[in-house]
């Protein structure tokens, strides 16, 4: 069964870059079938899709958090890591990695599901 | 503000029927497929319906989800008082990002 393991510091303090892993077991992030990605819950509100990495490498990211975000991947220890950069205290949240399809055509991807999910990681930006 | 809306929460009383409508427009409802997921308290969210009114294995038909133009709606019937979480619609927007609504409150009287 394939299980997402979020892990990283729970506080980060404002303008610094926040960093976090997630450890698949279960399966391997090197399947040409998903993709694998990184969404975020605000205390007490919605969600909010970051970012997502194929196992080519390549990325694609919420237009609104492009300037700020890096993901990347490390196949060999079968993770991938989220970073986000200049963080305020809107950025405080539960982030969570998933796993995904995708739905491509004519070289764009769309993604519509997410499944399984993390179970989130809580990491407070402090001023 | 979340590109899909929402009603911030329904009611219905055990083993009733409930509804949760999800509205978009044509940049992503109308044009993707829309994926609905359930949050019980202190939980992540987990896949409910994927690909309009698809079920994952292990999913309940007591759930159901429908498309029709730029809204979709997820039924739920014989409700439990399990079943009261959060429920959250999504999908994929034009301007290149999965976008979500803001969730429904469902309460089981």
């Amino acid at each position: 069964q394939l299980q997402l393991q979020e892990s990283g510091p729970g506080l980060v303090k404002a303008s610094e870059t926040l960093s976090l892993t997630c450890t698949v077991s279960g399966g391997s992030i090197s399947s040409s079938s998903y993709y694998w990605g990184w969404i975020r819950q605000p205390p007490g509100k919605g969600l909010e899709w970051i970012g997502s990495i194929y196992y080519s490498g390549s990325t694609s990211y919420n237009p609104s958090l492009k300037s700020r975000v890096t993901i990347s991947a490390d196949t060999s220890k079968n993770q991938f890591s989220l970073q986000l950069s200049s963080v305020t205290a809107a950025d405080t949240a539960v982030f969570h990695c998933v796993r995904h399809p995708g739905y491509c055509s004519k070289g764009i991807c769309s993604y519509n599901w997410f499944d399984p999910w993390g179970q989130g990681t809580l990491v407070t930006v402090s001023s | 503000q979340s590109v899909l809306t929402q009603p911030p929460s329904v009611s219905a009383a055990p083993g009733q029927k409930v509804t949760i409508s999800c509205s978009g427009s044509s940049s992503n409802i109308g044009s993707n497929y829309v994926s609905w997921y359930q949050q019980l308290p202190g939980t992540a969210p987990k896949l409910l319906i994927y690909e309009n009114e698809k079920r994952p294995s292990g999913i309940p038909d007591r759930f159901s989800g429908s498309k029709s133009g730029t809204s979709a709606t997820l039924g739920i019937t014989g409700l439990q008082t399990g079943d009261e979480a959060d429920y959250y619609c999504g999908t994929w927007d034009s301007s290149l990002s999965a976008v979500f609504g803001g969730g429904t409150k469902l309460t089981v009287l």
